[in-house]
C-alpha cells in the first residue's frame, strides 16, 4: 500500500531545542513537500524537493531546513524551534509536481512552548 | 493576490441535504488542476475530486460533484444527501501546470451536518 509516513506525529517541545520531523514514503516518487497548515490560512507550502540533492524554498521556509539524501526520506528540522512554529505538518509525495496523485501523510500536531 | 479563495468560513447543513462549498481561483497558467480535500477532526487530508482545466465535463464521484466554470473562475463543490459523517474542514487547492509548488490551498470551509 502506497504510503507516506511522518515522525513523529504529536510533538510538545521548548522554544530553541533543535527538531526533526521525519516523512518517509515507500513509493518511488521524485516529488516531496512539506506544508503547515494554520487556522485561516489553509495549507502552505514549506519547502519541496523535486529529487534526490534537489530542494527548493516554498512560500514559508523561514525557520526551516530540509534535506533530500535519498528518494524515499524528507526530513524537515526546525533549528531552533519558536513559538510561532506550533503547527499541524503535512509531508506530501506524488511521482512528479505534475501528477494529480498525491499522497499525504497523516500530519504531526507540533506545538512550541 | 490570493491564488484560492474560500469564502465560506463555516457552512451548516440539515443531513440529507445538498450544500456547495464555494472556490474561486486565480491563474494564468492555461494549464492547471483544482482538487477538493476533507479534513476531519482527527486531522488527516482525504481526496475528494479532481477536475482539469481541460475537462469538458464536470468531474462527480460519488455523492460529490465539482461544479467547474472555467469563465468565472469558480470549482464549487457539491455534496449531495448530506450525511453527518461529512462534518469536516474542506479545502480547495489548485495546481498549475507551469509550477514546481504543486498545491496551493485556500484557507478552507468548516461544513457542519446537522440532525
Amino acid at each position: 500500500e502506497a504510503q507516506v509516513t511522518q515522525n513523529p506525529r504529536y510533538l510538545i517541545t521548548v522554544t530553541g531545542k533543535k527538531l526533526t520531523v521525519t516523512c518517509s514514503q515507500n513509493m518511488k516518487n521524485e516529488y516531496m513537500s512539506w506544508y503547515r497548515q494554520d487556522p485561516g490560512l489553509g495549507l502552505r507550502q514549506i519547502y519541496y524537493s523535486m529529487n534526490v540533492e534537489v530542494t527548493d524554498k516554498g512560500d514559508v521556509p523561514e525557520g526551516y531546513k530540509v534535506s533530500r539524501k535519498e528518494k524515499r526520506n524528507f526530513p524537515l528540522i526546525l533549528e531552533s524551534p519558536s513559538p510561532n512554529q506550533t503547527s499541524l505538518y503535512f509531508c506530501a509525495s506524488s511521482l512528479t509536481s505534475t501528477r494529480n496523485t498525491i499522497y499525504f501523510g497523516e500530519g504531526s500536531w507540533l506545538t512550541v512552548v | 493576490a490570493q491564488k484560492i479563495t474560500q469564502t465560506q468560513p463555516g457552512m451548516f447543513v440539515q443531513e440529507k441535504e445538498a450544500v456547495t462549498l464555494d472556490c474561486t481561483y486565480d491563474t494564468s497558467d492555461p494549464s492547471y488542476g483544482l482538487f477538493w480535500y476533507k479534513q476531519p477532526s482527527s486531522g488527516e487530508m482525504i481526496f475528494l475530486i479532481y477536475q482539469g482545466s481541460y475537462d469538458q465535463q464536470n468531474a462527480t464521484e460519488g455523492r460529490y460533484s465539482l461544479n467547474f466554470q472555467k469563465a468565472r473562475k469558480s470549482a464549487n463543490l457539491v455534496i449531495s444527501a448530506s450525511q453527518l459523517g461529512d462534518s469536516a474542514m474542506y479545502f480547495c487547492a489548485m495546481r498549475e501546470q507551469g509550477s514546481a509548488r504543486q498545491l496551493t490551498f485556500g484557507s478552507g470551509t468548516q461544513l457542519t451536518v446537522l440532525p
